[in-house]
């Protein structure tokens, strides 16, 4: 167990609807990184938050977004499913962005399928 | 893109030692050498990271080489559940770009 908890489980949602994915990183780590894995991309890092702020983009399509709380949670919502959307969803946590090395801890994730 | 080059697959007897080769010839001086690994769609787990010298710890030891240029994630007694797509990434800071790895099999 990583520490790291992301609910729901699995979703199961149709084209055209929204979502949105819930993680709640490790006690006392600042940094919450979202990634998505489909069969065909592997692990694509989506888009990485640091205490409540924005850090870094990666492939994140414009009809995703994601935040970070002040509590640090974070949620990933995703608008205009498609089916090309369905994947694996991984939270990641982080103690701090100031080090030149940060082992990063991942939830369970969330299996999203667009039907 | 990825910044390493993993073997596709290997296979490993039970209760022998697993090494598990990564070159990263293009490493930057002040990036690390970081080993995740993933079982079955599980979330990935990090396993060892390191910079310049070899380091061990309670999953693993890693074994830079002195150019810096390829490294060795070593599992001393590897066991069926051990079984998992094994990523090498070289990386600064917080960016980790996962490659395609190397699935190991662990058979009895």
């Amino acid at each position: 167990d990583s520490g790291v908890t992301q609910t729901p489980k699995h979703l199961i949602t149709a084209t055209g609807q929204r979502v949105t994915l819930r993680c709640s990183p490790r006690s006392g780590d600042l940094s919450v990184y979202w990634y998505q894995q489909s069969l065909d991309q592997g692990l694509q890092f989506l888009i990485h938050y640091y205490n409540g702020e924005e850090r870094a983009k990666g492939n994140i399509l414009e009809r995703f977004s994601a935040q970070q709380f002040p509590d640090l949670h974070s949620e990933l919502n995703l608008s205009s499913l498609e089916l090309g959307d369905s994947a694996l969803y991984f939270c990641a946590s982080s103690v701090d962005l100031r080090r030149s090395y940060n082992e990063q801890f991942f939830g369970p994730g969330t299996r999203l399928t667009v039907l | 893109d990825a910044k390493t080059t993993q073997p596709p697959s290997m296979d490993c007897a039970e209760g022998r030692a697993a090494n598990l080769p990564c070159n990263h010839s293009t490493i930057s001086g002040n990036e690390y050498v970081y080993w995740y690994r993933q079982i079955h769609s599980q979330g990935p787990q990090y396993i060892i990271h390191g910079l310049k010298n070899n380091e061990t710890n309670e999953m693993a030891s890693l074994i830079i080489t002195e150019d810096r240029k390829s490294s060795t994630l070593i599992l001393p007694h590897a066991t069926l559940r051990d079984t998992a797509v094994y990523y090498c990434i070289v990386g600064y800071g917080n960016k980790l770009v996962f490659g395609a790895g190397t699935i190991l099999r662990v058979k009895s």
